[in-house]
């Protein structure tokens, strides 16, 4: 079974708005890391958060994660329709196995 | 031109077939890995290689087998296809945050049909 999973599937926004896109998983992990996709496209990494760290900012994204509830949030502030695309929050998980893998992500569509 | 190139970009194949799909990197990185992508399902891992002579099986492994034939190259086989792996196959390449794996590079897939 696939260790995130991102929640809402699908979301849908006027320009300007705030998105928010949640991502649980079940293992402990070294870090959690967020990314984009365009239709069909090969996956852009957006930002990566460590373990030990409970935030982090890069441009219009913020990122939180808080390893007792094994949950991450990922918000773009003031959305814009060229943000339509899928994002996937992804786990490098501990323990030694040092496999990454992905949930099944968010859908976002930005409405001009 | 791309840091993770992959060919074929596109393959219609029959049941039965064998197929090879093949990755390279000029990243210079020591991981890589294949993942498959349907709908609904978000990417799965297939394999996962952190040198030439580590090589492990992800979550869906069965009905593939990899080579990292270089530090650059690695190629993901479907001895003998089946439709239901028709999907597309994305190779990705990382480096390391501090021990731990860093943020990874994809290629732009290769479509897999199987008829």
């Amino acid at each position: 079974s696939q260790q995130g999973e991102e929640d809402p599937q699908a979301l849908s926004i006027q320009e300007g708005e705030n998105a928010t896109m949640n991502c649980s998983y079940k293992t402990s992990i070294n870090n959690l890391q967020w990314y984009r996709q365009n239709s069909g496209r090969g996956l852009v990494h957006l930002i990566l958060i460590r373990s030990n760290e409970r935030e982090k900012h890069s441009g219009r994204l913020r990122v939180t994660l808080d390893t007792s509830k094994k949950s991450s949030s990922l918000l773009i502030t003031a959305s814009r329709a060229a943000d339509t695309a899928s994002y996937f929050c992804a786990t490098d998980e501990a323990g030694g196995y040092q496999k990454v893998t992905f949930g099944i992500g968010t859908k976002l569509q930005v409405i001009p | 031109d791309a840091d993770v190139t992959q060919t074929p970009r596109n393959r219609i194949t029959k049941t039965g077939k064998r197929i090879m799909l093949e990755c390279s990197q000029t990243k210079g990185h020591d991981r890589m890995y294949w993942y498959r992508q349907d709908p609904g399902l978000g990417l799965r891992l297939i394999y996962y290689s952190f040198d030439v002579k580590d090589i492990n099986k992800g979550e869906i492994s069965d009905g593939y087998s990899v080579s990292r034939q270089a530090q650059a190259k690695f190629s993901l086989s479907l001895e003998s296809a089946i439709p239901n792996q028709t999907a597309l196959y994305f190779c990705a390449t990382s480096g390391r945050q501090g021990p731990n794996t860093g943020e990874l590079f994809f290629g732009e897939g290769s479509r897999l049909t199987v008829l």
